[in-house]
């Protein structure tokens, strides 16, 4: 079966310092994988995903993420925060090897970025 | 204008009251989804569909019912709603091969269940 697993339920950091998201998943083929924002009264936003190819993929609004296949993990990550990076984030994965089409989504991490 | 709307944005109705929330889509995707958000839960798929004559099960299916009136159109109804619905509910979709796309999102609907 696969899983994702968001560890952190909120996390802090200071504006113009470097953030980080955590997500580790686990599929028995060949994960795809997927980072969304939500912002306060919207839908979920698509930032950036994985497919195959370069572990470092870049997305929208400077934001980046590093797959690692050895530690099944795709950490979202900034280099300097903004205040307007506050928001809910969402790692997803589909095993891109098995028959289904379903995404799964993690629980979720709010990040406070703090002026 | 929104490329995937929701209606309503907002609802409250009492237990054992049907309720039907839509999604309409201009993107011309073939894919539309149903979630629910919780707190702590993150986004469970309620239903998904693949095309006009495609509707598929997710993983909390129970109490939940869904149309595809048209390519652009999905509807999810609650045929008798109980309190455990209260939920912020998403649609969303994709295109054609969606194990490589992203998803589109609706704004969602707030729904209540007294």
């Amino acid at each position: 079966a696969q899983s994702v697993a968001q560890p952190e339920d909120q996390v802090n950091v200071a504006e113009g310092n470097p953030l980080t998201v955590k997500c580790t998943y686990s599929v028995s083929g060949n994960p795809y994988l997927f980072w969304y924002v939500q912002y306060p009264n919207r839908g979920l936003q698509f930032l950036l995903k994985y497919i195959t190819g370069d572990n470092l993929v870049k997305g929208s609004y400077g934001f980046e993420a590093e797959f690692n296949k050895s530690q099944t993990s795709f950490h979202l990550k900034k280099p300097s925060a903004l205040v307007s990076d506050s928001a809910l984030y969402f790692c997803a994965v589909r095993d891109g090897t098995s028959g289904t089409y379903k995404y799964i989504f993690g629980t979720g991490t709010r990040l406070k970025v703090l002026a | 204008d929104a490329d995937v709307t929701q209606t309503p944005r907002n609802r409250i109705t009492k237990t054992g009251k049907r309720i039907m929330l839509e999604c309409s889509q201009t993107k011309g995707h073939d894919r539309m989804y149903w979630y629910r958000q919780d707190p702590g839960l993150g986004l469970r798929l309620i239903y998904y569909s693949f095309d006009v004559k495609d509707i598929n099960k997710g993983e909390i299916s129970d109490g939940y019912s869904v149309s595809r009136q048209a390519q652009a159109k999905f509807s999810l109804s609650l045929e008798s709603a109980i309190p455990n619905q209260t939920a912020l509910y998403f649609c969303a979709t994709s295109g054609a091969d969606s194990a490589l796309n992203e998803q589109f999102f609706g704004p969602g609907t707030r729904l209540t269940v007294l």
